[in-house]
């Protein structure tokens, strides 16, 4: 069984600000994980994700995330919001080896505002 | 690359009505495809897998009659809605995969109202 935590459903920063969305996962075998985006009234985008490769994983739009087996966390961080980065962020996990990409669970989402 | 294009976009129908979704593959070839249905402030819950050529696993909750898929070439699946009801309203999104050892690329998504 797998499942995902996105703590805070909202996130407000400045814009310049760091981002930071706080994603931890459970999972019985070595996990895949990914962030996605969601535009309004649109389909998913894949920012990066994590395959037992390097820990830390660069993905588009600046954006990173620190794979930590001993904290099962997923952080995703950007050093600097910009306005465009507002919408909605959702951490994920499939089954890795077992299950490749199939089997994936989305967190609830966490919306990011970004103050001008 | 590696593009899926979902249609409609948006349906508004009355109840009763069947609703077809159609979600294809535009530059690769999909041996998996995935439905999801999102509700508001909510996430994504995958409703079935269909590979190509058999039929749909659908998830535990999910009345495989009432939500009716077909895989039927590599770059089409379609999602058919029978006799939808106000509560059948939703954001539906496809996403389509080469095969479980490569991600999966979403579709718009579908954004069904049942009047």
């Amino acid at each position: 069984a797998q499942s995902v935590t996105q703590l805070g459903s909202h996130v407000s920063v400045s814009e310049g600000a760091l981002v930071l969305l706080r994603c931890n996962y459970s999972s019985s075998v070595p996990p895949y994980l990914f962030w996605y985006v969601q535009y309004p009234n649109q389909g998913l985008q894949l920012l990066l994700k994590y395959t037992s490769a390097a820990t830390l994983v660069k993905g588009i739009n600046g954006f990173e995330a620190e794979f930590k087996k001993s904290e099962t966390s997923f952080h995703l961080t950007k050093p600097s919001a910009h306005m465009s980065d507002a919408a909605e962020y959702f951490c994920a996990v499939s089954e890795g080896n077992s299950g490749g990409y199939q089997k994936v669970t989305f967190g609830i989402g966490t919306k990011l505002q970004v103050i001008p | 690359g590696a593009v899926v294009s979902q249609h409609p976009s948006w349906v508004i129908c009355k109840s009763g009505t069947s609703v077809k979704i159609e979600c294809r593959s535009l530059d690769f070839q999909a041996t998996t495809m995935f439905w999801y249905r999102q509700f508001p402030k909510q996430s994504l819950m995958l409703m079935a897998t269909s590979n190509e050529g058999s039929k749909a696993t659908y998830e535990q909750g999910v009345e495989k009659d009432k939500f009716l898929i077909n895989h039927a070439s590599l770059t089409l699946s379609t999602l058919t809605v029978t006799s939808a009801h106000p509560e059948d309203s939703s954001f539906y999104i496809c996403s389509a995969a080469t095969d479980s050892n490569q991600p999966q690329h979403f579709g718009d998504g579908t954004r069904l109202s049942i009047l």
